[in-house]
């Protein structure tokens, strides 16, 4: 009964090389996000989307590209791996942004992907 | 632009209280967040503050005064499991993101 899964949870692979991680949530939330935490575990947001929709596009080098099959999805393609592309990735959910009267988006995250280039 | 401060580290003494403050200069405040984050985990939520005062949730509670950009998560009767990183986060007004402060590192010590 995982609320947010992410796979793989560890990634190891050479600089170049093309990868991907995905993200799943069964928690019925309409928004989906990445994370980077870095060694100095600084969280920072990547991406986000609303019902498969972008809606958050941070500055990410291009070789970065999420992909929503579904509001339950959202993966993550990572080209031309970079040794600074290092991190733990973290997917996480929330239900959509409140507006006046509404819920506040309390995220759930998944349990990340330790991600090394070498 | 915004701006999240938290200190870096903190020890403190299994059974005793401590406090972990956090400043924040952003536009379009719509409220702040606490996440605690055990090493290699995940973090995950602990209070949300978007009118000022105090929010108590066993022994934990979180303050914010939004004139001052000031929030503080207190926990009371400190146990060894609560060393953990606490990350302070503010969310803007005009999207769905939460932007994070760097973490504070609380250590227990028996």
């Amino acid at each position: 009964d995982t609320a947010v899964s992410q796979t793989p949870k560890y990634l190891v692979t050479q600089m170049g090389n093309d990868k991907s991680i995905k993200c799943e949530q069964n928690l019925g939330h309409d928004t989906m996000y990445w994370y980077k935490q870095d060694s100095k575990k600084f969280l920072k947001i990547m991406f986000s989307y609303n019902n498969k929709e972008l809606i958050i596009n941070e500055t990410v080098p291009n070789r970065f590209s999420p992909k929503s099959p579904d509001k339950a999805h959202l993966n993550l393609h990572i080209n031309s791996l970079e040794l600074g592309d290092s991190a733990v990735y973290f997917c996480a959910s929330s239900h959509k942004s409140a507006t006046s009267g509404g819920l506040y988006n309390e995220q759930f995250f998944g349990p990340g992907t330790r991600l090394t280039v070498l | 632009g915004q701006n999240i401060d938290q200190p870096t580290e903190m020890t403190a003494t299994e059974g005793a209280i401590v406090q972990i403050n956090c400043t924040y200069q952003t536009s379009g405040f719509n409220g702040l967040f606490w996440y605690q984050q055990h090493a290699g985990e995940a973090p995950t939520f602990l209070s949300y503050n978007v009118l000022d005062g105090l929010e108590e949730k066993g022994r934990f509670s979180s303050f914010l005064s939004r004139s001052k950009g000031y929030s503080y998560l207190l926990l009371k009767e400190l146990q060894m499991k609560d060393s953990a990183s606490y990350l302070c986060a503010v969310r803007r007004s005009s999207a769905s993101k939460i932007i994070f402060g760097s973490g504070t590192r609380l250590s227990i010590r028996p």
